[in-house]
């Protein structure tokens, strides 16, 4: 079974269009997360999600959004994409209680944007 | 805020050698640390973590440990393998709440036989 799934893998689209990626987990985990991967393998948080509470990490343009349905789910929406946009990303999810804090990664979509 | 620098690569080795891959970080507190193995074209797996000082990660043939006098927490193995050729991020969280994971830029790790 697999812990953290996002689809798809690969997105391919033009400038101006809306699209969205979205993520699942099993691991019954409380806090999702996205991150952003550039082309230089440089990963940065974009934003987390716990028990209804978003934190949003102030760098991201307000294009970007995440929704959540539940706590399994954390899908991201992009308004207006642009060039810069193109990048991998990733979701994670982790379990923020004890003390290890340790998140577990989704394969990744490829966002190119043409 | 808090950071990670670790080594620039590409590291180049031949099979079976020793390998160190140095990671320093800066952060307030007491941070959890890791390491992440992303193999080409796939996501992040992880490696292995540490969470106080003096504590010793490990996994796979893969060691780390944690030394707050030192800010450090390097990566090393006896005896590489081809196998073994990816990317390697040192990564820190505080935790407490959904705080993220502050990466290193990655050290792209080539093993020739």
């Amino acid at each position: 079974d697999t812990a953290v799934s996002q689809t798809p893998k690969y997105l391919v689209t033009q400038m101006g269009n809306d699209k969205s990626i979205k993520c699942e987990q099993n691991l019954g985990h409380d806090t999702m997360y996205w991150y952003k991967q550039d082309s230089k393998k440089f990963l940065k948080i974009m934003f987390s999600y716990n028990n209804k509470e978003l934190i949003i990490n102030e760098t991201v343009p307000n294009r970007f959004s995440p929704k959540s349905p539940d706590k399994a789910h954390l899908n991201l929406h992009i308004n207006s994409l642009e060039l810069g946009d193109s990048a991998v990303y990733f979701c994670a999810s982790s379990q923020n209680s004890g003390r290890t804090y340790e998140q577990y990664f989704g394969p990744g979509t490829r966002l190119t944007v043409t | 805020g808090d950071s990670v620098t670790q080594m620039e690569g590409p590291v180049t080795l031949s099979e079976e050698a020793f390998l160190t891959i140095n990671c320093t970080y800066t952060a307030t507190g007491y941070p959890s640390l890791f390491w992440y193995v992303q193999y080409p074209g796939e996501g992040l797996q992880l490696l292995l973590k540490a969470t106080k000082a003096d504590d010793k990660g490990s996994n796979k043939g893969f060691e780390a440990t944690y030394r707050k006098e030192t800010t450090s927490f390097h990566l090393e193995k006896g005896s590489v393998q081809v196998s073994d050729s990816a990317v390697y991020f040192c990564a820190l969280t505080k935790g407490g709440g959904a705080d993220g994971l502050t990466f290193g830029k990655g050290t792209h790790l080539i093993i020739q036989p």
